[in-house]
């Protein structure tokens, strides 16, 4: 099992474009989870999905969009970049409500 | 709203020292939590998860302390090794809520030689 595995590791974009962030769940997981990492903070929760549908949404703008596929993977879309949204993207995945497993993050840096 | 504080922020201690790290939270009807690794610039790693009805759990030379009464739980790890440094965070979710969870800010730990 290659648990949650996210692409790409890093991103560079500039202020304004778009940027499209994967992620693959853990087998037999259902629910998708995304977070912003800001430097030296803990993740914050931007949105979670379950059978292709976003079923919670934290508190982000709606520049901040995502999507699931019929085979449980996910996309988290960005659009109109600022500085701020320089972090570690995490996604976490799990069976229902149950125990949530991470990936490795991408990072994205906007300049 | 539930808030979650780690204190320290950042701890240095030499090999070998016993620590203790502590979590704190404003809600006490939580639905369990759970404690992280993560080395810098990677993902989240599980280290101990505790359920509400729980006291504490223990893997290897980590024990994690559940006081739902107090809002508290500590993170203890025996004889530290320079590879236990990293960052560690602890995440609450609430009791009949949306079972996201809410994470602290973290402390940093360094062990050094």
């Amino acid at each position: 099992d290659a648990g949650v595995t996210q692409s790409p590791t890093h991103l560079i974009k500039t202020r304004g474009q778009q940027v499209t962030l994967r992620c693959s769940p853990k087998s037999g997981h259902d629910t998708v989870s995304w977070y912003q990492q800001a430097l030296g903070q803990g993740p914050q929760f931007i949105f979670q999905y379950y059978e292709e549908e976003e079923r919670q949404r934290g508190n982000f703008p709606d520049r901040f969009s995502g999507h699931q596929f019929p085979n449980y993977s996910s996309e988290l879309n960005v659009n109109a970049l600022l500085l701020g949204d320089s972090a570690l993207y995490l996604c976490a995945s799990s069976p229902a409500r149950g125990e949530q497993y991470f990936g490795p993050g991408t990072r994205l840096t906007v300049t | 709203k539930q808030e979650v504080t780690q204190i320290p922020a950042a701890l240095s201690v030499p090999e070998g020292e016993n620590l203790v790290l502590n979590c704190s939270f404003t809600d006490s009807a939580i639905y369990n939590l759970q404690w992280f690794r993560q080395d810098p610039g990677k993902g989240l790693t599980s280290l101990l998860l505790i359920q509400s009805s729980q006291r504490e759990q223990t893997s290897g030379r980590l024990n994690a302390s559940l006081d739902k009464s107090s809002g508290r739980s500590t993170l203890y790890i025996a004889a530290s090794q320079p590879g236990d440094s990293a960052t560690y965070l602890c995440a609450v979710k609430v009791a009949g809520g949306s079972y996201i969870p809410t994470f602290g800010r973290g402390t940093s730990l360094i062990v050094h030689p």
